[in-house]
C-alpha cells in the first residue's frame, strides 16, 4: 500500500520568508504525487502534481515541488510567503490497479503567514 | 470554482437519521469519488465511481451507500447516523480514470449530526 507522510502539522513563517512544507511517500511503484491546497471552509484546490515528466514541478500561485526518488520525497515550497498563502497544505499519492483508484491524503500541514 | 458542485452545503441532522448527499461532476468527467474529512481520520476516500460504475471501494461504512446516475450525477446516502458520522464530505471529478488524472474537488457538505 502507498501513504505519504507530511512533516510538521503546522508551520509558521513571516511574510516574505521562504515557504517549505515536507512531504515523504511510500510507494512500491514510481508515484503520482499531488499537492492540494485548503482555505477555510473551502474545497481543495490542486497546486500541482508530478507524473514523472519532469523532476521540478511547477505549480500555481508561485509553489513548486521537486521529486526526489532517493529521498522519496516531494516537498512543496515557495520563495517568498504572501499572507494569502496562510491555509491547510495536502500532499497525496495516487493508487490504482486495473478497476479504479483514489488519492491517499497525508495529514495535512497547516500554513500561518506572519506579517 | 472548480466546476464540481455539491448540495446542501449544510445538513444538520439527528442520530439515526438518513440523509442524501448530491454531487455533479464537471461537465465531461466520467469518473465520481467520495472523501470524508474529520479532525481525527484526516481525509479519507470512500468510494469510486465511472460512468455509472463502482469502480473502487474505501473504508466505507456499510450504512453508507453511492450511487452514479446516467447523467452522471452522483448521491452518497448516509443511513443510521451517529455522532461520529460528523464531518466534511467531498466529491471529487476527473475526466477518465487513471493515476496521474486530477481529482477536481467540490465545496464540500458539511454534516452536522447532533
Amino acid at each position: 500500500a502507498q501513504s505519504v507522510t507530511q512533516l510538521g502539522s503546522h508551520v509558521s513563517v513571516s511574510e516574505g520568508a521562504l515557504v517549505l512544507l515536507r512531504c515523504n511517500y511510500s510507494s512500491s511503484v514510481p508515484p503520482y504525487l499531488f499537492w492540494y491546497v485548503q482555505y477555510p471552509n473551502q474545497g481543495l484546490q490542486l497546486l500541482l502534481k508530478y507524473t514523472s515528466a519532469a523532476t521540478l514541478v511547477k505549480g500555481i500561485n508561485g509553489f513548486e515541488a521537486e521529486f526526489k526518488k532517493s529521498e522519496t520525497s516531494f516537498h512543496l515550497t515557495k520563495p517568498s510567503a504572501h499572507m494569502s498563502d496562510a491555509a491547510e497544505y495536502f500532499c497525496a499519492v495516487s493508487e490504482w490497479d486495473n478497476q479504479g483508484g483514489k488519492l491517499i491524503f497525508g495529514q495535512g500541514t497547516e500554513l500561518s503567514v506572519k506579517p | 470554482d472548480s466546476g464540481v458542485t455539491q448540495t446542501p452545503k449544510h445538513l444538520i441532522t439527528a442520530t439515526g437519521q438518513r440523509v442524501t448527499l448530491r454531487c455533479s461532476p464537471r461537465s465531461g468527467d466520467l469518473s465520481v469519488y467520495w472523501y470524508q474529512q474529520s479532525l481525527d481520520q484526516g481525509l479519507q476516500f470512500l468510494i469510486q465511481y465511472y460512468n455509472g460504475e463502482e469502480r473502487a471501494k474505501g473504508n466505507i461504512l456499510e450504512r453508507f451507500s453511492a450511487q452514479q446516475f446516467p447523467d452522471l450525477h452522483s448521491e452518497l446516502n448516509l443511513s443510521s447516523l451517529e455522532l461520529g458520522d460528523s464531518a466534511l464530505y467531498f466529491c471529487a471529478s476527473s475526466v477518465r480514470q487513471g493515476a496521474p488524472d486530477t481529482q477536481y474537488f467540490g465545496p464540500g457538505t458539511r454534516l452536522t449530526v447532533l
